[in-house]
């Protein structure tokens, strides 16, 4: 069965280091991979997507990889702040009609001064 | 702009009570989707519509029913309330092409008793 794999616990990092998330899948060949953040009591907002054929994607202190022989993406966010502290959420668009997502469970960040 | 509106924030249900969801979005989005979420298990696709009086059933439909007479707005309906579908739903749209960003509400946080 399909399944797709985000570090259910909690990533604790120092403010100014850079936090990396990884999102594995299986059984599974994705045109898109998208990650959201999510903050306690809200629904998530769209950070960065990535095309099966690109390697990497950037956008100010974010940075996304996509790995399609590994089934892995990494998450990176450079010069860490307290603000960036909340849950990142995995999600595989296949190719199918509807555009539909399929999430991970997220990671929790937690940026400390 | 207000983007995705989910009514009502907070409800509490009594088991087998029916009620309503509604989802309205302002950005003409032909995608419309429902999902819940839940502890330890991401979110999931409860129902989905690419169009106006269209829908169709997603990962977890047992239980719901769903409507999409207007373009803009998407009704999730519990016919008989159960406990398990105690749960924070949310509602999402995008636009009618791939690898685009879904804009999701604030949630509706459920509780059955």
């Amino acid at each position: 069965s399909q399944k797709i794999e985000q570090n259910s616990e909690a990533l604790n990092i120092q403010e100014g280091k850079t936090a990396t998330l990884t999102c594995n899948y299986t059984n599974y060949s994705p045109a898109y991979l998208q990650w959201y953040r999510q903050d306690p009591g809200r629904g998530p907002v769209f950070l960065l997507l990535i095309r099966e054929n690109e390697k990497e994607k950037r956008k100010e202190r974010l940075k996304v990889t996509f790995d399609t022989t590994l089934k892995q993406s990494l998450f990176h966010i450079t010069a860490s702040q307290p603000a960036d502290s909340a849950t990142y959420l995995c999600a595989l668009e296949d190719t199918g009609t509807a555009s539909k997502l399929t999430f991970g469970t997220g990671t929790r960040l937690q940026v400390t001064l | 702009n207000a983007g995705v509106t989910q009514t009502p924030k907070f409800r509490v249900l009594k088991t087998g009570q029916s009620m309503t969801l509604l989802c309205a979005q302002d950005m003409n989005h032909e995608y419309m989707y429902w999902y819940r979420q839940d502890p330890g298990m991401g979110l999931r696709l409860i129902h989905y519509s690419v169009g106006e009086g269209t829908t169709a059933k997603g990962e977890v439909p047992d239980g719901y029913n769903v409507s999409r007479l207007k373009k803009q707005n998407f009704l999730l309906g519990l016919e008989s309330a159960a406990p398990s579908q105690t749960s924070v739903y949310f509602c999402a749209s995008s636009y009618f092409r791939q690898g685009t960003e879904a804009f999701f509400g604030q949630g509706t946080r459920l509780t059955v008793v």
